[in-house]
């Protein structure tokens, strides 16, 4: 069975940082590229960032450029994003999800980020 | 980069068919696939249509996606629409790296 777990997510005041993890299980990791996926309270899905199976493949959402890092430990079936510098609109409930041609994508529960002072 | 357009809410009663359009600003809808994605209230999302047609397993075969070259758009038909098909849905497709989500659309079953 497939599972994606992620964590890492809190409540971070403005302009800190955050790792966010996910950790994948029931699939071989480094068959398939990986996304991020934000969802602000009450909004709709915003992709953040992509990593290919073997990370030599890497995107980010134009508008999100510069304050994200994706990056992928395929020997510990992990995928990470490291968030810097946030603001008040970084809040949102982060999925990770696979994306693999022929397959399904498969999502995590997700990791809620709450930016406050 | 192009947009995918959803309509906000569609409705149906149980028993019926309804369908959720997603329609490409630019650039070909044939050329790379749409997803669809099921959010239930308080759930994270799951696929119940990838590569613009193909079902994964689980998912009825009450679902169905389609994609109009002529109108460069994308559908979800749900048919013998039940309650627990209340959700929102988005459509996602990429080019170039990027991916995009359409602004997902609330069914609601009357």
């Amino acid at each position: 069975e497939v599972q994606l777990v992620e964590s890492g997510g809190g409540l971070v005041q403005p302009g800190g940082s955050l790792r966010l993890s996910c950790v994948a299980s029931g699939f071989t990791f480094s068959d398939y590229s990986l996304n991020w996926v934000r969802q602000a309270p009450g909004k709709g899905l915003e992709w953040v960032s992509y990593i290919s199976g073997n990370a030599n493949g890497i995107y980010y959402a134009d508008s999100l450029k510069g304050r994200f890092t994706i990056s992928r430990d395929n020997t510990r079936n992990s995928l990470y994003l490291q968030i810097d510098r946030l603001t008040v609109e970084d809040t949102a409930m982060y999925y990770c999800a696979t994306t693999r041609s022929g397959t399904p994508d498969y999502w995590g529960q997700g990791t809620l980020v709450t930016v406050s002072s | 980069n192009f947009m995918l357009t959803q309509p906000h809410s569609v409705s149906g009663s149980p028993g019926k068919t309804v369908t959720i359009s997603c329609t490409r600003s630019s650039g070909d809808i044939a050329g790379n696939f749409v997803q669809w994605h099921r959010q239930r209230p308080g759930s994270a999302p799951t696929t119940v249509i990838y590569e613009d047609d193909q079902r994964p397993s689980g998912v009825p075969d009450r679902f169905s996606g389609s994609i109009d070259s002529s109108s460069n758009s994308a559908s979800l038909t749900i048919s013998g629409l039940k309650t627990e098909d209340e959700a929102d849905y988005y459509c996602q497709s990429s080019e170039s790296g990027n991916v995009v989500f359409g602004g997902g659309t609330k069914l609601t079953v009357l």
